[in-house]
């Protein structure tokens, strides 16, 4: 049982379109972060958010924290080939150090 | 400065032989970490060092797999002797501290591609 469940798995759109990936659990996390992962290369990390119902905001890319900590979402404004990548959600549940990751939307943008 | 590095960057052997993985983190960089990730899934971690301390092995399959940080720097991970099943991507990654907060930051090299024939 993933304690991260991201959804959808595989996102396939054409550039210009906007989507949103999400992340849920049934666990509060006392944080959550976001990572792009390219072919042949670790997770870059992208975000931290740490407070419920937290909003950040990175170029064209909107984090949203859940209210109780337990969900989160990415937004893609006018995606662009340059998105493309397997997206990581991972957090720290409260009172434990170790991060956990979710299994990953890989997202493609179609010129 | 210089990231996270790993070496090899792949790695095919036939099954029972033994493989060794190495990583040097970042410089200043007390923490390690040695992750497992699957194909179309995400890292899963197998050791936490702090210096040359294991602080979390629990998802370490201790009859196969070893690790070893001498000196609190570069780290080498082991599997003696592989299956099948090992043949994933091995991520090492590194952070200032594990205690929260910015410094506990991870940054990840780009990996060990093993293939297990």
């Amino acid at each position: 049982t993933q304690l991260l469940e991201q959804s959808p798995q595989f996102l396939s759109i054409q550039e210009g379109e906007n989507l949103t990936v999400y992340c849920n659990s049934s666990s509060v996390f006392s944080s959550l972060q976001w990572y792009r992962q390219e072919p042949g290369e670790g997770p870059v990390l992208l975000v931290t958010v740490v407070t419920g119902g937290e909003v950040k905001k990175l170029k064209r890319l909107t984090f949203q924290f859940g209210d109780a900590r337990k969900d989160s979402s990415l937004h893609i404004t006018a995606a662009q080939p340059g998105d493309t990548g397997l997206y990581l959600c991972a957090g720290k549940i409260q009172g434990a150090q170790k991060l956990v990751f979710g299994q990953g939307t890989r997202l493609t943008i179609n010129p | 400065e210089a990231g996270v590095v790993q070496s090899p960057r792949y790695k095919i052997i036939e099954k029972k032989q033994p493989v060794a993985f190495w990583c040097n983190p970042i410089s200043g960089h007390n923490t390690l970490y040695w992750y497992r990730q699957n194909l179309g899934q995400g890292p899963e971690l197998l050791i936490r060092y702090e210096n040359e301390e294991a602080v979390d092995d629990s998802q370490l399959p201790k009859d196969r797999f070893s690790a070893e940080r001498l000196k609190g720097v570069d780290s080498t991970l082991k599997i003696q002797p592989a299956e099948l099943g090992d043949s994933a991507v091995y991520l090492c990654a590194s952070s200032l501290t594990a205690t929260g907060g910015w410094a506990d930051t991870q940054y990840f090299g780009p990996g060990t591609r093993l293939t297990v024939l």
